[in-house]
C-alpha cells in the first residue's frame, strides 16, 4: 500500500471548516483513500473513502486531486467534538491486507 | 450490543504475568483484527481472522503473543510473561465482509494494558 504524509497537528476555530491535507504521491490506480479519526480514549472511527471522484457523506467531504497524489478531508463546520487524530490511509479496496495507520494529524478545534 | 465490545477496559499486570484480552465483534461480522497502540502512536496491526481462521499473524511481536477465535465470533488475545514494553492499548476491530471486500472497520474502545 502507498505511503501517506500528513501534518502532525492543526488548529481550527469552532464553526469554521477544517481542511486536513494528505499527500500520497505513490498511490496506484486501484488504491483507495480512506480517512479514519480517533477521539481521545476511543477506537478509530471510519469517516469516508474514495477512489478518484470527490465524495461527501454526513460527516465530511473528501476532495481528491485529479492526479490522485493528494487529497483533503473537509469538516464543513468543525465542533469541539471533532477534536481528534485524523488518519489518512491508502489501500486496495479488496484483499486481506490490514489498514496501516501512520501518526495522523492531531486536529484541535478551539472555541 | 450494537458495537465491538472489549474487556477488560483496563488491566494492570506485574511483569511476568499472563493476560487475556477479550473481543466481542459485531454479530455476524466475518473479519476480526487486533491492533496494538503505543502512547502517541497510530495503531499497529497484530493479527487478522476470517471466521475462525487466523489468516495473518505477521504483526505479532513475539511468540509470547497468541490470538484465537475458535468459533468464529469472540476472540481472545493472550500475552504470556508480560514485559513492560507490552504496555499499550489493544484494539479490536471487525468488518462485515471477508477478504474480497474491504469495507468499513468498526473498532472497539480498546483494552489498556499497563505492565509494572
Amino acid at each position: 500500500d502507498a505511503k501517506t504524509t500528513q501534518p502532525p497537528s492543526m488548529d481550527c476555530a469552532e464553526g469554521r471548516a477544517a481542511n486536513l491535507p494528505c499527500n500520497h504521491s505513490t498511490i496506484s490506480g486501484n488504491e483507495y483513500v480512506y480517512w479514519y479519526r480517533q477521539i481521545h480514549s476511543q477506537g478509530p472511527q471510519y469517516i469516508i473513502h474514495g477512489l478518484k471522484n470527490n465524495e461527501t457523506n454526513e460527516m465530511a467531504s473528501l476532495i481528491i486531486t485529479e492526479d490522485r497524489k493528494s487529497s483533503t478531508l473537509i469538516l464543513p463546520h468543525a465542533t469541539l467534538r471533532d477534536t481528534a487524530v485524523y488518519y489518512c490511509i491508502v489501500r486496495f479496496y479488496s484483499g486481506n491486507t490490514p489498514l496501516v495507520f501512520g501518526k495522523g494529524t492531531r486536529l484541535s478545534v478551539i472555541a | 450490543g450494537a458495537g465491538v465490545s472489549q474487556s477488560p477496559r483496563y488491566k494492570v499486570a506485574k511483569r511476568g504475568q499472563d493476560v487475556a484480552l477479550r473481543c466481542d465483534p459485531i454479530s455476524g461480522h466475518v473479519s476480526l483484527f487486533w491492533y496494538q497502540q503505543a502512547l502517541g502512536q497510530g495503531p499497529e496491526f497484530l493479527t487478522y481472522f476470517q471466521n475462525e481462521a487466523q489468516l495473518d499473524k505477521s504483526g505479532l511481536p513475539s511468540d509470547r503473543f497468541f490470538a484465537e477465535r475458535p468459533e468464529g465470533s469472540v476472540s481472545t488475545l493472550k500475552i504470556q510473561r508480560t514485559q513492560q514494553e507490552d504496555s499499550a492499548v489493544y484494539l479490536c476491530a471487525s468488518r462485515a465482509g471477508g477478504g474480497g471486500i474491504t469495507g468499513e472497520l468498526f473498532f472497539g474502545e480498546g483494552s489498556r494494558l499497563t505492565v509494572l
